[in-house]
């Protein structure tokens, strides 16, 4: 069964270093997604993707990261300068099309550690 | 904006028992529902979802829910629960104004008792 991966399972980095989270979302969907999961906190909603722009972001997705799809596979969040707050779990989702009722495929997350 | 609640972070239940999930969404118009359970160490996994139509669901693994716009509620249930239902249990909502976000809820998190 198509999935969603992420690489790489854990990173680690020190503050104010630059991160890229990768993802290869299933291969025929055109919608991609970033959540991310603070500790003890609730899964909240990033950015979404599609047509190589994007098509819908929240607050916290400010100048600090950036999304591109380098290739025809892969799906990346950067970090230019990461802050301890930025640790988190940060959840890649795709789906087919446009239709808002789709489904959201999840991969199993990068955990992030800032230190 | 849209917030999903999600009353009891931690729920236990003996296995066999009926399994009781509770969700409540703020919204004048209703959204589209879903429910996703997390097991450890893997990505978040649609149980079912309400967009239009029939306002009981049925998802994977027996589990259901109901869609009542007079409580915005979606509560989910299982009849009879399985150590296997051990997990972490999300409800999210989509508005209903063009967007593609899917906002959460806290989770609960489900114990199964033998």
């Amino acid at each position: 069964e198509p999935e969603v991966t992420q690489t790489p399972s854990h990173q680690v980095t020190q503050m104010g270093q630059e991160v890229i989270l990768r993802c290869v979302p299933i291969s025929n969907h055109l919608y991609f997604y970033w959540y991310r999961q603070i500790l003890g906190q609730k899964v909240e909603f990033l950015v979404s993707f599609y047509n190589n722009e994007i098509s819908e972001k929240s607050e916290i997705f400010d100048d600090q990261f950036s999304v591109e799809r380098p290739d025809g596979s892969n799906f990346t969040l950067k970090i230019r300068s990461t802050k301890l707050e930025d640790s988190a779990m940060y959840f890649c989702a795709s789906s087919e099309n446009s239709d808002r009722r789709n489904e959201q495929f999840f991969g199993p997350g990068t955990r992030l550690t800032v230190l | 904006a849209q917030s999903v609640t999600q009353l009891g972070s931690h729920v236990s239940v003996s296995e066999g028992a009926l399994v009781l999930l509770r969700c409540n969404y703020s919204s004048s118009v209703p959204p589209y529902l879903f429910w996703y359970v997390q097991y450890p160490n893997q990505g978040l996994q649609l149980l079912l979802k309400y967009t239009t139509g029939a306002t009981l669901v049925k998802g994977i693994n027996g589990f259901e829910a109901e869609f009542k716009k007079s409580e915005t509620s979606f509560h989910l249930t299982k009849p009879s629960a399985h150590m296997s239902d051990a997990a972490e249990y999300f409800c999210a909502v989509i508005e209903d104004t063009g967007r593609r976000a899917l906002t959460f809820g806290s989770g609960t998190r489900l114990q199964v008792q033998p």
